[in-house]
């Protein structure tokens, strides 16, 4: 267990609507990674929140945001869904932002969207 | 921008055999260098990482890396593999400055067969 928390474990969901994934870092950890792991794309970083702001940028998509609230939970908010959104998206976090030097990141275990 | 290519996606070893898995990076200098495991239904555990300095790391479970600069290849061995050790394994790299990001590559996975 690597202490980082993820729900809903799975979500299924219909083309055009829109979802909420959550993410609990671990205790004291400032930053919260988003991954999506996709049989087409593999595994690609999204964004990373480092106490509240935005850090750094992956291959995010428009329709996808994401925001870091005070207490530190993350939420990865995808939009207007298409068939391809069909993934596994990680949470991931560290102590802190990594900017100039490397911080472990521990994963989650993952949600499972389904879009039909 | 950084690349790592994992040439093998599937490899079968015999339960007590030796395992290397290749991965190749590509990155105009030293970057930081990890191998993850991703057991089913699992998130991501990361078995070591290189950074600098000795270029033969050793990580949990057994499992140990070699840095090699003029191959730009960071392959991960154990010396007797264990039915447990079955799952898929993801070579990354994070460029130094900007170690936040992780790019990983397309995974092996690893079956093992008693």
């Amino acid at each position: 267990d690597s202490g980082v928390t993820q729900t809903p474990k799975h979500l299924i969901t219909a083309t055009g609507q829109r979802v909420t994934l959550r993410c609990s870092p671990r205790s004291g950890d400032l930053s919260v990674y988003w991954y999506q792991q996709s049989l087409d794309q593999g595994l690609q970083f999204l964004i990373q929140y480092y106490n509240g702001e935005e850090r750094a940028k992956g291959n995010i998509l428009e329709r996808f945001s994401a925001q870091q609230f005070p207490d530190l939970h993350s939420e990865l908010n995808l939009s207007s869904l298409e068939l391809g959104d069909s993934a596994l998206y990680f949470c991931a976090s560290s102590a802190h932002g990594g900017r100039d030097s490397y911080n472990e990141q521990f994963f989650g275990p993952g949600t499972r969207l389904t879009v039909l | 921008a950084q690349s790592v290519t994992q040439p093998d996606i599937h490899i079968t070893v015999s339960e007590g055999a030796s395992l290397e898995l290749r991965c190749n990076y590509s990155y105009g200098a030293t970057p930081y260098l990890f191998w993850y495991v991703q057991s089913p239904g699992q998130g991501l555990q990361l078995l070591l990482k290189y950074f600098s300095g000795d270029t033969l790391v050793q990580g949990i479970k057994g499992f140990e890396a070699e840095f090699k600069r003029s191959q730009s290849s960071f392959n991960l061995r154990k010396p007797s593999v264990h039915w447990s050790d079955a799952a898929e394994y993801f070579c990354a790299v994070a460029r130094t400055g900007t170690a936040s990001k992780l790019t990983f590559g397309t995974g092996t996975r690893l079956q093992v067969t008693l």
